[in-house]
């Protein structure tokens, strides 16, 4: 079974604090994926990483940034929180980039982070 | 560009009952679609999918969903639900890249 794991169920941090969000992936996926989870809003992408330290911007990157040194780590970075950042946080991975979208991607249980 | 649009956000049925999810999606071009299950405190986990050929697709837990391109919708049923399968279901389109896009979702409530 392919295992998606994250740092932190629950996190709590000030607003202008430095947070980091790490996940982890076993099943040697190329891709990984950062996702924002509102009420009402779905998921939204943050990042993604179809390699080692290669990214590309989703659709909400402003105020976030993403780092993968090692194929199996994708690290989610919020370089000065903020209240509006309060938020389900959920990591994901997934086979290849030549899938061609067809590829299943599988989730860690998620980071809820509140800032105050 | 492309959209998915699930129209209930919660939807209540009584358990052992059926239970009809709507997924409507836009796209110009051939998608590939996906019903993703988010149990309580937990990630989404893949229901099913449609990559091409049948338009019925069974997946985990008892559910399937039909392709209608010329309605261009993706619903998930399930004759006779159960009390576990309390949760929030996700639809989901691609069109060929890494990028999905997720609809709302739908919570799902079954009651005894």
């Amino acid at each position: 079974d392919v295992k998606v794991t994250q740092s932190s169920r629950y996190l709590v941090k000030r607003t202008g604090e430095k947070v980091f969000l790490e996940c982890v992936q076993d099943m040697d996926h190329e891709n990984m994926f950062w996702y924002r989870q509102d009420p009402g809003l779905g998921l939204r992408l943050i990042y993604f990483s179809y390699d080692v330290k290669m990214k590309e911007k989703g659709d909400i990157p402003e105020g976030y940034s993403v780092s993968r040194e090692k194929k199996e780590r994708f690290s989610l970075i919020l370089e000065s929180a903020s209240t509006n950042q309060t938020s389900m946080y959920l990591c994901a991975s997934s086979f290849g980039r030549t899938s061609g979208g067809t590829d299943t991607q599988y989730f860690g249980p998620g980071t809820r982070l509140t800032v105050l | 560009a492309q959209s998915v649009t699930q129209l209930d956000s919660q939807v209540p049925v009584f358990e052992e009952a059926p239970v009809e999810l709507r997924c409507n999606y836009s796209s110009s071009v051939s998608v590939y679609l996906f019903w993703y299950v988010q149990y309580p405190n937990q990630g989404l986990q893949l229901l099913l999918k449609y990559l091409s050929g049948s338009t019925l697709v069974k997946g985990i837990n008892g559910f399937e969903a039909e392709f209608n391109k010329s309605q261009t919708s993706f619903h998930l049923r399930k004759p006779s639900v159960h009390i576990s399968d309390t949760a929030e279901y996700f639809c989901a389109v691609s069109s060929g890249t890494y990028k999905y896009i997720f609809g709302t979702g739908t919570r799902l409530k079954v009651l005894a």
